[in-house]
Parts: C-alpha cells; sequence; structure tokens
C-alpha cells in the first residue's frame, strides 16, 4: 500500500542543538505537507512542498523535498523549548488519499 | 483558533453503543477529512467528503459511517463499539479535494470507550 515512513518517532535534544525528521515514500509524491501537534493540541498546517528538490525555509525551519519526489525532511536550526511538539508530514499520492507519516515527537531538555 | 469546530470535545460510551460526531468546517471551506489519532500513534486516514459527496475512503471501518451536509457540516457515526475504538478523532478541513492545499484541524473529540 502508499505509506510514509518517518524517522526517528522520538527525538530529546538539548536546548539550542538542531533536529531533523525524515520522511521517505516507496513511491512518488505529488506533494508533501508539514504539521506541527502541540502536546494536547491539534496538528497546524506549516508548509507544502512541491516541486522536485524544492526547499523552503521559515525562520528556524527549513525544509526539503527530494528530487525524486519521494523523501522530504524538516531541519530545525537551534531548537527552542517553543518547538515542542509532534512533527508529521503528510504525503499526497495524487489519488485524493492523504497518508500521514506516524509522527517525530520533539522534547527539548533545558 | 482554526475556524473549524468539532463536538463534543470529550465523549465516555460503553462498549456496543453508538455515538455521533459533528464537525463544522471553516467558512468557505467544501472538504471536510477524518482522522483518527490512537495514543502515541500518527493520524489515520478515515474518510473524505467534498461538498457533499463522498471523495476518498482511508482506513474506516464498516461500523464506523460519515456524511455531510448540505450546510457542510459533516458527522462521523461509530457503531458497535470496542474498547479499541477510544482516540482522539479529528476533522479537518479545506478549501478543495486535491490534497494539495492545507488543511485545518478542529480541536478534536477524545472518545472513551469503557
Amino acid at each position: 500500500g502508499q505509506q510514509v515512513m518517518q524517522i526517528p518517532q522520538y527525538q530529546h535534544v538539548q536546548e539550542g542543538e538542531d533536529f531533523t525528521t525524515y520522511c521517505n515514500s516507496s513511491t512518488t509524491l505529488s506533494n508533501i505537507q508539514w504539521y506541527k501537534q502541540r502536546p494536547g493540541g491539534h496538528p497546524v498546517f506549516l508548509i507544502q512542498l512541491v516541486k522536485s528538490g524544492e526547499v523552503k525555509k521559515q525562520k528556524r525551519l527549513t525544509f526539503q523535498f527530494g528530487e525524486a519526489k519521494k523523501n522530504s525532511s524538516l531541519h530545525i536550526t537551534a531548537t527552542q523549548t517553543t518547538d515542542v511538539g509532534t512533527y508529521f508530514c503528510c504525503g499526497n499520492f495524487g489519488n485524493e488519499k492523504l497518508t500521514f507519516g506516524t509522527g517525530t515527537r520533539l522534547t527539548i531538555i533545558p | 483558533d482554526s475556524g473549524v469546530t468539532q463536538t463534543p470535545k470529550h465523549l465516555i460510551t460503553a462498549t456496543g453503543q453508538r455515538v455521533t460526531l459533528r464537525c463544522s468546517p471553516r467558512s468557505g471551506d467544501l472538504s471536510v477529512y477524518w482522522y483518527q489519532q490512537s495514543l502515541d500513534q500518527g493520524l489515520q486516514f478515515l474518510i473524505q467528503y467534498y461538498n457533499g459527496e463522498e471523495r476518498a475512503k482511508g482506513n474506516i471501518l464498516e461500523r464506523f459511517s460519515a456524511q455531510q451536509f448540505p450546510d457542510l457540516h459533516s458527522e462521523l457515526n461509530l457503531s458497535s463499539l470496542e474498547l479499541g475504538d477510544s482516540a482522539l478523532y479529528f476533522c479537518a478541513s479545506s478549501v478543495a479535494w486535491t490534497g494539495d492545499y492545507e488543511q485545518y484541524f478542529g480541536p478534536g473529540t477524545r472518545l472513551t470507550v469503557t
């Protein structure tokens, strides 16, 4: 089936360290979206990547879409306590069935 | 505040029972998605409606059904409930059905089956 694998499942970092989460699909994606869910909250849209090799930045967050449109990454530079939460990628296989990755739960050690 | 509302916020019921979860999409959004999030698990796509019509189906059990009404609100019906159905149920809305528009999530309904 169409699956999106996301790693790592958990990541504990010291405040100020960098963080990266990766998503991989077995088949080409039409686009990929990233969401953040704070503890006790609901997912909130961060960004969408559509083009092969696309790189987008939002302040300390850098999002990349692979050349083959099968993988993506989210990198946070110099993490802060406000970055705590679970980060999900969401792959669109072009068949209207959106598939979320399993998420990476980020905790920050002050 | 995403503009998506879900009721009730919490629901506690017994096995074998039937419940209805309600979702009102953001103003102007025609598409509604339903997701199930179990403890420490990701978001499982259940079903999508666009302007009253079912557009896509995910891993939705036969005991579950949904519909979208003319005023665009949606209801998710869960019947013959089992302990394993305990989860957080989110609905999300989007302007289109194509999967390349931002989804706005509601606050969720936490269902506990005892």
